[in-house]
């Protein structure tokens, strides 16, 4: 079956433009997050997505960064008037939820930013 | 959650046994030892995970002390396709299940 899937693959934009970032996780999988890895870097959490409960927004690092989900299934990560420091993978995964502890999360292949 | 430590690399001689270890004094009773790994430039896979007793799958073995403050991932029969960042991390449910990636450790597995 399908995997994670993001889209773009990569994305080049110019200091002060704003992106989205597109995920679709696996179909059923209620649980989504996002994650951030700088190069050489470790991932980062960004936001979490459970259902219809208020996302987990706590990793979002500025108020340049929002995420949706509609319809309980695919997720845009909107990034506004991005910064050099922006310029990372960033990553989707998804997970069944009501499996608790086994916390299998299913990642994307990520999306690359570069932020001239 | 409860901070991970880990080598920053180590190398394996293919189709030996590769043993990752991994400390994790401060973990608390209701969480959980899980591993992943990220092949370069590929999303971070999971491996296996753990509570209190050892583990295995068609991947790896996972065995975790009796004090639970370290653990040891166990890739029997390692291949050059092992060659990954692994990671050991720590979670429970009152991180909202999410992971908290460390550095991990670079395994480089060598023909």
């Amino acid at each position: 079956g399908a995997g994670v899937s993001q889209s773009p693959s990569n994305k080049v934009t110019e200091k002060g433009k704003d992106v989205e970032l597109r995920c679709d996780p696996i179909s059923g999988h209620t649980a989504l997050y996002w994650y951030r890895q700088s190069l050489g870097q470790g991932l980062e959490f960004l936001i979490y997505f459970q259902g219809n409960s208020a996302p987990d927004k706590s990793g979002l690092p500025s108020d340049r960064f929002s995420a949706e989900r509609t319809g309980g299934s695919v997720s845009t990560l909107t990034i506004q008037r991005t910064q050099q420091e922006d310029s990372a993978v960033y990553l989707c995964a998804s997970r069944v939820r009501g499996t608790e502890p086994y916390n299998e999360q299913f990642f994307g292949p990520g999306t690359r930013l570069t932020v001239l | 959650d409860a901070k991970t430590t880990q080598p920053t690399s180590m190398d394996c001689a293919e189709g030996r046994a590769a043993n990752l270890p991994c400390n994790h004094s401060t973990i608390s009773g209701n969480e959980y030892v899980y591993w992943y790994r990220q092949i370069h430039s590929q999303g971070p896979q999971y491996i296996i995970h753990g509570l209190k007793n050892n583990e295995t799958n068609e991947m790896a073995s996972l065995i975790i002390t009796e004090d639970r403050k370290s653990s040891t991932l166990i890739l029997p029969h390692a291949t050059l396709r092992d060659t990954a960042v692994y990671y050991c991390i720590v979670s429970g449910e009152t991180s909202g299940s999410r992971l908290t990636f460390g550095e991990g450790t670079q395994l480089t597995v060598n023909p």
